[in-house]
């Protein structure tokens, strides 16, 4: 089975200070996983990936997360927080089976970032 | 704009009215996703296409809901009977998946949803 522990509901930050949205993820299969950003009535975005690579994966708008399969985390970061960082985040995993067909998306529950000016 | 279309954006209906959602995918893609969104929640697996093939559907897909993709183009997902229990927002995603057994590997692109609200 596949799922997703977003930790914080909530993450409030100043502009130009770093961000931290925490993730923890458990996969029957080798795990894809993916950061994705909703902005208000906007589609969702994909911010980065992390696929069987680099554990260390740089996203769009100078995100990053890191992949630790011991700790099974995939915490997404950012060194300075924009005003326009503000949006919801999803971490997604979904399992990557060779020769399977669906690779259903598995979402977190989300995580609202708030950025102070 | 060449994205993942949605149509209508929002929709408002009466409890037990039938309503009928579009979706045009990025032209090129095979794979074509629905995924319900209720408030404070990730999105949710609905079903999902292969071409013009429905390939699987989640339990949440109960007897009223039906997605068809006719000519592995556009979908259309219909709610017949409408429920409040059905207000959520429904969201389409489409990808190219190219080489059996990477889907894993494939982003999905998404479109801006339809907001319904049943009353």
């Amino acid at each position: 089975a596949q799922s997703v522990t977003q930790l914080d509901s909530h993450v409030s930050v100043s502009e130009g200070t770093p961000v931290l949205l925490r993730c923890n993820y458990s996969s029957s299969y080798s795990p894809s996983l993916f950061w994705y950003v909703q902005h208000p009535n906007k589609g969702l975005q994909l911010l980065l990936k992390y696929t069987s690579a680099a554990t260390l994966v740089k996203g769009i708008n100078g995100f990053e997360a890191e992949f630790k399969k011991s700790e099974t985390s995939f915490h997404l970061t950012k060194p300075s927080a924009h005003m326009s960082d503000a949006a919801e985040y999803f971490c997604v995993v979904t399992p990557v089976k060779l020769g399977s067909g669906a690779n259903n998306l598995f979402f977190g529950t989300g995580t609202r970032l708030t950025v102070i000016p | 704009d060449t994205g993942v279309s949605q149509d209508p954006r929002h929709k408002i209906t009466k409890r037990g009215q039938n309503v009928t959602f579009r979706c045009d995918p990025i032209s090129e893609h095979n794979r074509l996703y629905w995924y319900r969104q209720t408030l404070g929640q990730g999105p949710e697996f609905l079903t999902y296409f292969q071409n013009e093939a429905q390939l699987e559907k989640s339990r949440l897909l109960s007897d009223r809901f039906s997605a068809e993709r006719p000519k592995g183009s556009f979908s259309t997902l219909e709610i017949q009977r409408t429920e409040q229990g059905d207000s959520a927002m429904y969201l389409c995603a489409s990808s190219l998946e190219s080489r059996p057994g990477l889907a894993g590997l494939v982003e999905q692109f998404f479109g801006p949803g339809t907001r319904l609200t049943v009353l």
